[in-house]
């Protein structure tokens, strides 16, 4: 299948600060690619889409200043968590649909980012 | 609106089979997934059913009755390894993934 790689696995930030977490497909060409955040014992809750070129659609309730998502190649789209709070602590995933994804069976997530704000 | 159903939380017993379900209402069916996730970890696909019936691939099986909404995930022979989480997503006619809160599987000895 195909991969998608997501870096850091792991961060710990300060109250106030950015943290970047990069979502790079590997061998193949992600057209679209979707941001979700996990919490504890809960599932996935979709962010934003973001397709390549153009801006993200986020989901309502998600803040697209505090959230910016960039996609500016086919095969790396960046998640910028700004001025993190505790409250942001979190897991984030990405997952990537290249163009044939309409009819292929899975969808392809990186490893995840845990995020911890101290 | 949206929405998938499963229980919260199941357990079984090493080598016993269990079967998890899940319900769903949802604006258009493209197909339903299931995927494993341990904890901390990114899902990892299990299966996928767009047509009613029975699916089976190894230890796990996977069923969709479209006409009720309905899926279940069947796992024979359990293993501890198996303990996990699993989650029931179906893609909707945007071809969005809806997912369901999940299923932590606890397997006793």
């Amino acid at each position: 299948g195909a991969v998608v790689s997501q870096h850091p696995s792991r961060v710990i930030c300060k109250s106030g600060t950015s943290v970047k977490i990069e979502c790079r497909s590997l061998d193949f060409q992600a057209t679209t690619m979707f941001w979700y955040r996990q919490f504890p014992k809960q599932s996935l809750m979709l962010m934003a889409t973001s397709n390549e070129g153009s801006k993200a659609t986020y989901e309502q309730g998600v803040e697209k200043d505090k959230f910016l998502i960039n996609h500016a190649s086919l095969t790396l789209s960046t998640l910028t968590v700004t001025s993190a709070h505790p409250e942001d602590s979190s897991f984030y995933i990405c997952s990537a649909k290249g163009a044939f994804w309409d009819t292929a069976t899975e969808a392809f997530f990186g490893q995840g980012t845990r995020l911890t704000v101290v | 609106g949206q929405n998938i159903d499963q229980p919260t939380e199941m357990t079984a017993t090493e080598g016993a089979i269990v079967q998890i379900n899940c319900t769903y209402q949802t604006s258009g069916f493209n197909g339903l997934f299931w995927y494993q996730q341990h904890a901390g970890e990114a899902p990892t696909f299990l299966s996928y059913n767009v047509l009613d019936g029975l699916e089976e691939k190894g230890r796990f099986s996977s069923f969709l009755s479209r006409s009720k909404g309905y899926s279940y995930l069947l796992l024979k022979e359990l293993q501890m390894k198996d303990s996990a989480s699993y989650l029931c997503a179906v893609m909707d006619s945007n071809y969005q993934l809806i997912w369901g809160a999940g299923t932590k599987l606890i397997i006793k000895p």
